[in-house]
C-alpha cells in the first residue's frame, strides 16, 4: 500500500543551523502539507502546498520556513536558522484530490527535529 | 474559523470494556470531522471520517463515531477494547473549502488499555 515516507526520522542541529525536512508524498496526490507537534501540544498546520506553489499557510510559517517540491517527488521543508522553539515533530502529508475539505489526509511517521 | 476540544488528556479503560473518546468542535462552515490514530513512532493513521452522508460513521478496528449537530459533539466509541488500541487519538476537524485547508487538530486523547 503506497504511503508516505520521511527522512531522516531524528534530527539533531545546533541553533542557528539551517535544516531540510524531506518527504516523498504518495506518487499520485496532488495537495501536500507540512504540520508540527511540539512535545506535549497539539498538531499545529504550517503550509499547504498545491501546483508548485504555497496555498495556504499559518502564522507559524514565518519567513524562517520555506517549502519546495525540488524534483516532482521529493517534498521539503526548510528551516533557515533554526531555534530553540523550532524543536518538535515534523510531519509531512498528501491528499489526492483539489477542492474536497472531507479528503483523508494521509501522514508520513515524521521527523524528530532537537535544537540544541 | 475552527477548533476542536478533547475533554479528556488521558482515559483507562479494561480490555474488553468499552471505549469513549469526547470531542467537541466549532466551525465557521459545515465542518468535516476526522478521527486520527498515532501508534508510538508511527504517523497518523486515519479511523473515520464524517463527510455528512450519514451521522453514524464507521471505522476501522470497530470504531464508530456519532455526528450530533445538536451537540456540536463527534464521540469515537468502541464496543469492547483491545490491547492493540492503546495511543493517542485525535480529532480533527477541516473546514469546509478547498483541499488547501489545513486541518485543525484537538490536543489528543491517550487510550490506555489495562489488561
Amino acid at each position: 500500500e503506497p504511503e508516505v515516507t520521511q527522512t531522516p526520522s531524528h534530527q539533531v542541529t545546533q541553533m542557528g543551523q539551517e535544516v531540510i525536512l524531506r518527504c516523498v508524498p504518495i506518487s499520485n496526490h496532488l495537495y501536500f502539507y507540512w504540520y508540527r507537534q511540539i512535545l506535549g501540544q497539539k498538531v499545529e498546520f504550517l503550509v499547504s502546498f498545491y501546483n508548485n506553489e504555497i496555498s495556504e499557510k499559518s502564522e507559524i510559517f514565518d519567513d524562517q520556513f520555506s517549502v519546495e517540491r525540488p524534483d516532482g517527488s521529493n517534498f521539503t521543508l526548510k528551516i533557515r536558522s533554526t531555534k530553540l522553539e523550532d524543536s518538535a515533530m515534523y510531519f509531512c502529508a498528501s491528499t489526492p484530490q483539489a477542492g474536497q475539505a472531507n479528503n483523508e489526509q494521509f501522514f508520513g511517521p515524521g521527523t524528530r527535529l532537537t535544537v540544541l | 474559523a475552527q477548533s476542536v476540544t478533547q475533554l479528556d488528556s488521558h482515559v483507562s479503560v479494561s480490555e474488553g470494556t468499552p471505549v469513549l473518546l469526547r470531542c467537541n468542535y466549532s466551525s465557521s462552515y459545515s465542518p468535516s470531522l476526522f478521527w486520527y490514530v498515532q501508534h508510538p513512532n508511527k504517523g497518523l493513521q486515519l479511523l473515520l471520517k464524517y463527510t455528512s452522508a450519514a451521522t453514524l460513521v464507521k471505522g476501522i478496528n470497530g470504531f464508530e463515531a456519532e455526528f450530533k449537530k445538536s451537540e456540536t459533539s463527534f464521540h469515537l466509541t468502541k464496543p469492547s477494547a483491545h490491547m492493540s488500541d492503546a495511543a493517542e487519538y485525535f480529532c480533527v476537524v477541516s473546514a469546509s473549502g478547498g483541499g488547501a485547508d489545513g486541518l485543525t487538530f484537538g490536543k489528543g486523547t491517550h487510550l490506555i488499555i489495562q489488561p
